[in-house]
């Protein structure tokens, strides 16, 4: 059972590039999250999706699209990466049976933008 | 809004030491709280979480949280540090569809 599958897990892009992150669980979740890490600031939810089809804002969505085109997968692209983007990004997955319910996350991707 | 803050972005303790991790939060509703783990260049593990009911939580590794409401408190306690403790841990509180607001984190530190 892999849980959830980030790839890749290092990059490096210069000013202006694009990419996608990829976010892969295999749990049956129907809530799926990006999360940016900075030092000192904790995590930072980006966008989050409660469903296949679905997408919503988070805290910090500026600069980022995403896409959840199958339940399983979630995407999330950066359009034209800056310095500031550089930060370690996490994807994690729930359920929807409460308030309660743990968030599952992946092993992180640490991305720099020179 | 809902807000959590941790005390301290380091703690240092000796192994053997008790462990206290500092947590409060801010929400108009009942807070759902969890701690969590991060070991170097690695994921966040659940630790604990509290939800209803008995106040104090126990988790992993020997970790427990006492939930105050009076004192809008989540401390992360463990009676006897461990090298292996040695972590990043994160308070964080559920603000629906399982959306979680973090702490900013505090380093554990373990000397021999």
């Amino acid at each position: 059972n892999a849980g959830v599958t980030q790839t890749p897990k290092f990059r490096v892009l210069k000013t202006g590039q694009s990419m996608t992150l990829l976010c892969a669980q295999d749990m049956n979740h129907e809530y799926m999250y990006w999360y940016r890490q900075d030092p000192g600031m904790g995590l930072r939810l980006i966008h989050y999706s409660v469903g296949e089809g679905t997408t919503a804002k988070g805290e910090v969505p500026d600069g980022y699209n995403v896409s959840r085109l199958k339940k399983q997968n979630f995407l999330l692209g950066l359009e034209s990466a800056a310095p500031s983007q550089t930060s370690v990004y996490f994807c994690a997955s729930s359920y929807p049976t409460g308030k309660g319910t743990e968030a599952f996350f992946g092993q992180g991707t640490r991305l720099t933008v020179v | 809004a809902q807000s959590v803050t941790q005390l301290g972005s380091h703690v240092s303790v000796s192994e053997g030491a008790l462990v206290l991790l500092r947590c409060n939060y801010s929400s108009s509703v009942p807070p759902y709280l969890f701690w969590y783990v991060q070991y170097p260049n690695q994921g966040l593990q659940l630790l604990l979480k509290y939800t209803t009911g008995a106040t104090l939580v126990k988790g992993i590794n020997g970790f427990e949280a006492e939930f105050k409401k009076s004192e809008t408190s989540f401390h992360l306690t463990k009676p006897s540090a461990h090298m292996s403790d040695a972590a990043e841990y994160f308070c964080a509180l559920n603000t629906g569809f399982q959306k979680l607001v973090f702490g900013t984190g505090t380093r554990l530190l373990v000397s021999p």
